[in-house]
């Protein structure tokens, strides 16, 4: 089975500090990504990596900053952290096909 | 933008019936169409992937795609109250999936 996993599943952070979001899959899968979600807006896409230390920007990348030095792993990085971050981020891994996601980290910035 | 789209719902349905949901989607190129499972507060579980017109079963799970009319189906058979979740349709763009913002289901016993 698939398994991707996050490194919190609840966070609360103060404004302006910089926040880590840490992802690991053990699938051996070229492509990783990072959503948020939030209710009315759905899933958006903040950045996404196709390979080790290549990144694209999604459609929401804004206040982000990504990381890849190893495949197996996918760091998201809130510079300074803002309220309007406050969201469940999403970590998903993928082959050539089939998305699989992580169990999520709720974070809260206050 | 590539649009991935889905009735919001809710989408109400007695335990035992059939629940249909569907999808439209606007890139023609499109070549993969996933159904997502999310229950409230968890992440989203892939159930259901399909890559060819026609329909593709598992288990209870029927996806239809239709690549002409640019429409995907999902249809649950005997609909359990534990399938009450937000089901979410997905679109390859590239290296990424493009998401609707789901349709709510509750089967009511």
């Amino acid at each position: 089975d698939v398994k991707v996993t996050q490194s919190s599943r609840y966070l609360v952070k103060r404004t302006g500090e910089k926040v880590f979001l840490e992802c690991v899959q053990d699938m051996d899968h070229e492509n990783m990504f990072w959503y948020r979600q939030d209710p009315g807006l759905g899933l958006r896409l903040i950045y996404f990596s196709y390979d080790v230390k290549m990144k694209e920007k999604g459609d929401i990348p804004e206040g982000y900053s990504v990381s890849r030095e190893k495949k197996e792993r996918f760091s998201l990085i809130l510079e300074s952290a803002s309220t309007n971050q406050t969201s469940m981020y999403l970590c998903a891994s993928s082959g050539p096909y089939e998305q699989y996601f992580g169990p999520g980290t709720r974070l809260t910035v206050t | 933008q590539k649009e991935v789209e889905q009735n919001s719902g809710p989408l109400s349905v007695p335990e035992g019936a059939i629940a249909s949901l569907n999808c439209t989607y606007s890139d023609r190129g499109s070549q993969s169409f996933f159904w997502y499972r999310q229950y409230s507060g968890k992440s989203p579980e892939l159930i259901m992937s399909i890559y060819s017109n026609g329909d593709k079963e598992d288990g209870r799970f029927t996806a239809q795609l239709n690549k002409a009319s640019q429409y995907v189906s999902l249809l649950i058979r005997d609909s359990q109250p534990s399938d009450s979740a937000t089901y979410l349709c997905a679109v390859n763009f590239a290296y990424a999936l493009n998401f609707g913002k789901g349709t709510s289901l509750l089967v009511t016993p």
